[in-house]
C-alpha cells in the first residue's frame, strides 16, 4: 500500500520561529509536492522537486524553502514564520516517469497553527 | 493558462439523493482528469481518473465520472448519497504531452453537505 507520511499532524509555533515540515513518501517516486490548503482557495502550489537536489517554485513560494536532499524525503522550511502561514500544509508525490497517470498520493496533512 | 472550476462551492443533498458535483476544465488538449475526496483533518484520497480511455470512468464508493469533451466536463455523480459521503471534493487536471512536470490543477473545491 502506497503511503505518504508528514512528520505532524498538528503545531503550533510562535511569529519569527523556523518551522520544519517533513514528508517521507515510500513509493519511490520522483515528483514531491507541497501545497497549501485554506478555506475558499483550494490547494495552491508552493513547492515541487522533480529529483533528489532539483526544486522548482510554485504558485506561492514566498516564505517557504524546502530541501531535498534523499529521493524519498522532502521538507518544507518556513524561514520566519508569519501568522499567515497558519493553514493546512499538504504533501504529494507522484511518478510520471513510471507510465502512470501522474496522479498524486497524499499525506495525511499538518496543520499548523502561528500566533 | 489552464484552469479548473468547480460550480457551486457547497453542494447539499439528502440521504438518497442523486449526488452531481460538476467540473469544467479549460484546455485545447484534453487532459488527464481526477477527483479527490478529503474527508475532515484528512489528507486527499483519489476517487477515479480519466486517462483517454473510457470516458465513463467508475471510481470508489460508488462514484463516476463521465468525461465529455464536448463539453469540456468532468462531472462527478453517485445514484444515492449516503451520510458517509459529506466531504470535500477536489477536480484536478494535468495536461499530457510536452513539458509535463506531473503538476496537477486543482479546483476550488465542493463541500457536500449530506442531510439525514
Amino acid at each position: 500500500d502506497v503511503k505518504v507520511t508528514q512528520s505532524s499532524r498538528y503545531l503550533v509555533k510562535r511569529t519569527g520561529e523556523k518551522v520544519f515540515l517533513e514528508c517521507v513518501q515510500d513509493m519511490d517516486h520522483e515528483n514531491m509536492f507541497w501545497y497549501r490548503q485554506d478555506p475558499g482557495l483550494g490547494l495552491r502550489l508552493i513547492y515541487f522537486s522533480y529529483d533528489v537536489k532539483m526544486k522548482e517554485k510554485g504558485d506561492i513560494p514566498e516564505g517557504y524553502s524546502v530541501s531535498r536532499e534523499k529521493k524519498e524525503r522532502f521538507s518544507l522550511i518556513l524561514e520566519s514564520a508569519s501568522t499567515n502561514q497558519t493553514s493546512m500544509y499538504l504533501c504529494a508525490s507522484s511518478n510520471p516517469a513510471g507510465g502512470s497517470s501522474y496522479e498524486q498520493y497524499f499525506g495525511p496533512g499538518t496543520r499548523l497553527t502561528v500566533t | 493558462a489552464q484552469s479548473v472550476t468547480q460550480l457551486g462551492s457547497h453542494v447539499s443533498v439528502s440521504e438518497g439523493a442523486l449526488v452531481l458535483l460538476r467540473c469544467n476544465y479549460s484546455s485545447s488538449v484534453p487532459p488527464y482528469l481526477f477527483w479527490y475526496v478529503q474527508y475532515p483533518n484528512q489528507g486527499l484520497q483519489l476517487l477515479l481518473k480519466y486517462t483517454s480511455a473510457a470516458t465513463l470512468v467508475k471510481g470508489i464508493n460508488g462514484f463516476e465520472a463521465e468525461f465529455k469533451k464536448s463539453e469540456t466536463s468532468f462531472h462527478l455523480t453517485k445514484p444515492s448519497a449516503h451520510m458517509s459521503d459529506a466531504a470535500e471534493y477536489f477536480c484536478a487536471a494535468t495536461p499530457h504531452g510536452s513539458s509535463n512536470t506531473g503538476k496537477l490543477i486543482f479546483g476550488q473545491g465542493t463541500t457536500l453537505q449530506v442531510k439525514p
